[in-house]
């Protein structure tokens, strides 16, 4: 069974351009979490999604950021007209579906390094 | 707010010998849950260990022990018989359990880089 998959592992891009990162969480699991770790610090959480809905976005930035997990494919965090501050690692984590001794179990991606220039 | 506290940035221990990793958190939930994280050089987010606030037992993984302390809300990590594969940041994370006003994310402390000295 593989583990939660993110890419691409490095990105980067420039002041104003557009970064999509990807999590394809591990078989069976249905719940996503993305988290941002910023240079020498904690991971911060970000959003929590299910299949096709948003339920938490509590600690997404309003403007720039958004995020989708669709019926099929993986979860995508998209940042737009990024800037140097987002420069950060990514991280995302997957759960089961049902029963609270599963739900939190949370297993982690490699991350996605984004450095914006 | 909840919030997670660890007050070591750095920590230094012999191999072969024992550390402990100190974290606190502040919440007025009842029911929550509580983990060690491990993220080496690689970055990966490794978990180590984890306790569930209604059990009174610390939890034990091998050589990692935790002491749960919760009225205090202290949750610290022993490495016993520590090795270098030991070397790397380490996470306190606590979760809210999951329900109607919960949605189960982690709430991480700033971290410590323990580095195991041959």
């Amino acid at each position: 069974n593989a583990g939660v998959m993110q890419n691409p592992r490095h990105l980067v891009r420039r002041r104003g351009q557009e970064a999509r990162l990807r999590c394809s969480p591990m078989k069976g699991h249905s719940h996503v979490y993305w988290y941002r770790q910023l240079p020498e610090e904690g991971l911060k959480f970000m959003v929590y999604l299910q299949k096709e809905n948003i339920i938490d976005e509590s600690g997404m930035p309003k403007e720039r950021f958004s995020a989708e997990f669709p019926k099929e494919g993986p979860s995508i965090l998209r940042i737009q007209q990024v800037v140097r501050g987002d420069s950060a690692a990514y991280f995302c984590a997957s759960s089961p579906a049902s029963g609270d001794r599963l739900r939190y179990e949370q297993f982690f991606g490699p991350g996605t390094r984004l450095t914006v220039l | 707010a909840q919030t997670v506290t660890q007050s070591q940035p750095e920590m230094s221990v012999q191999e072969a010998e024992t550390v402990t990793l100190s974290c606190t958190y502040d919440t007025s939930e009842n029911n929550y849950y509580l983990f060690w994280y491990k993220q080496p050089p690689s970055r990966q987010m490794i978990l180590v260990i984890r306790q569930e606030a209604y059990k009174q037992q610390n939890a034990t993984e091998n050589r990692f022990s935790v002491n749960f302390q919760k009225a205090a809300k202290s949750f610290s990590l022993k490495i016993s018989d520590s090795q270098l594969g030991d070397t790397a940041m380490y996470f306190c994370a606590f979760m809210p359990r999951p329900g109607s006003s919960n949605t189960g994310k982690l709430i991480f402390g700033q971290g410590t880089t323990l580095q195991v000295k041959p």
